[in-house]
């Protein structure tokens, strides 16, 4: 059962141009939820976070969006530039006790110059 | 902001043997840290949560007597894979949780290791 979904395996966007990661999540519980930034044989590096008590967290060229309602939420970069060439994890968790992330299948993003 | 390492980064080793990894934060306290597992193309993975001093808590499908997981102090914690199989082959990352106060950020993940087993 994927608790977090992230439909689209892989989006190519041009530089300079807005990148939009989607994700989904089925557990209602989640109140916590993050975006991770992956390369090929490294771990996750932490992007973006956002609390179930916000709908929009930015922080300079990204911007996580969340829609309780839907259980949507999206990541934004822009400008999109080549270094943003990575996979995307989305992660979600309870923002309560000891519970673990648990992690989409990511986005593979190319930013293409 | 905190570091996790992991060691060895990539080992490669012969069908029946064990693999030990090994997860430290370098500078933080970590109560917990999480094991995952990702395969090519995959999701991460949860193999299993380990609490310091305590017996980790393992996830349905992963075999706790082939992946011993020791968390010894605050901050290490171990994964041995045992009698190692090709089909072991994967992307082992750990993470570790930040004891002090909350923080949204506060779980921070390992470089990874590679295991071949041939």
């Amino acid at each position: 059962d994927q608790q977090v979904k992230q439909n689209s395996p892989s989006l190519s966007v041009q530089e300079g141009r807005i990148s939009i990661l989607n994700c989904d999540y089925t557990n209602s519980m989640f109140d916590y939820f993050l975006w991770y930034k992956k390369y090929p044989a490294e771990g996750p590096t932490f992007l973006i976070s956002i609390s179930s008590i916000k709908d929009k967290n930015e922080d300079g060229r990204f911007t996580v969006f969340l829609n309780k309602s839907a259980k949507h939420l999206s990541l934004h970069i822009v400008p999109s530039q080549p270094g943003d060439s990575a996979v995307y994890f989305c992660a979600a968790r309870r923002n309560s006790g000891n519970t673990p992330l648990v992690f989409g299948k990511g986005t593979r993003l190319s930013v293409i110059a | 902001g905190a570091v996790v390492s992991q060691h060895p980064s990539w080992v490669i080793c012969k069908s029946g043997t064990s693999v030990k990894i090994e997860c430290r934060s370098l500078d933080f306290q970590a109560t917990t840290m999480f094991w995952y597992r990702q395969f090519p193309k995959q999701s991460l993975m949860l193999m299993a949560t380990s609490n310091e001093g305590s017996k980790a808590t393992y996830e349905q499908g992963v075999e706790k007597d082939k992946f011993l997981i020791n968390h010894a102090s605050l901050t290490l914690s171990t994964l041995t894979v045992t009698s190692a199989h090709p089909e072991d082959s994967s992307f082992y990352i750990c993470s570790a949780r930040y004891s002090g106060p909350r923080s949204y950020n506060e779980q921070f993940f390992g470089p990874g290791t590679r295991l071949t087993v041939l």
